[in-house]
């Protein structure tokens, strides 16, 4: 059975703090693995990953991914009280589009 | 920005009866999604659509679950009898070959 699994379940940093949220993965078939952010309701997307070593970055996030090992990072640095929310990692298989997630980490960030 | 909209943002129906919840794709996309989320638990797959018919279906789809495209436009998810544990928030996702999926605002379904 496909698995996508994300620590820390929770995390609570001050504004300010860097974060580094894990998702390691065992799936037959990897194709690419996105990061979603959800806040209230939709998961927003944030970075899709297919390929090693190569880190992707968007203002103060940036992630990567490592396919030998089959886990990815997602960094938040100068963390700010809107990057609270559940930060989501998701799998996608060559043979099949839909997306395989994770539970989810919790973030939490304090003024 | 394109966006995926759903309707309605919240339903609440009784046990057994019909719901059908609807969703909008983004215009130039071709593959669509239903996902759901149980509160407090994982976002799960339940049905993805392209082309017109179903290209995949999870467990958690079963017979009382249905899609269909029934114009250019909309998408929507039947569920013909609902039960308690069909309460959870749905989001439909659409996606073009070889980029992310979007997902809608979702749909809270609250069965009593």
């Amino acid at each position: 059975e496909d698995k996508v699994v994300q620590s820390p379940l929770s995390l609570v940093v001050h504004e300010g703090d860097t974060v580094t949220l894990n998702c390691s993965y065992e799936v037959t078939n990897f194709r690419s693995l996105l990061w979603y952010k959800q806040e209230k309701k939709a998961p927003t997307f944030l970075f899709m990953l297919t390929s090693s070593g190569i880190e992707k970055k968007s203002g103060r996030l940036s992630s990567i991914l490592d396919k030998k090992e089959l886990f990815s990072i997602l960094n938040i640095t100068a963390t700010q009280t809107g990057d609270s929310a559940v930060y989501l990692c998701a799998v996608r298989l060559s043979s099949a589009r839909q997306l395989t997630f994770g539970s989810g980490t919790q973030l939490t960030v304090l003024p | 920005e394109p966006e995926v909209t759903q309707t309605p943002s919240h339903q609440v129906t009784q046990m057994g009866q019909e719901v059908i919840l609807r969703c909008v794709p983004i215009s130039n996309h071709l593959y669509f999604y239903w996902y759901r989320q149980i509160l407090g638990q994982k976002v799960e797959f339940l049905v993805s659509f392209y082309n017109n018919e179903i290209s995949e279906k999870s467990e958690i789809f079963d017979d009382q679950f249905s899609v269909e495209r029934p114009d250019g436009s909309n998408f929507t998810l039947k569920i013909r009898s609902t039960k308690l544990e069909d309460s959870a928030m749905y989001f439909c996702a659409s996606d073009r070959p070889s980029y992310e999926q979007y997902f809608g605002p979702g749909t809270r379904l609250t069965v009593t």
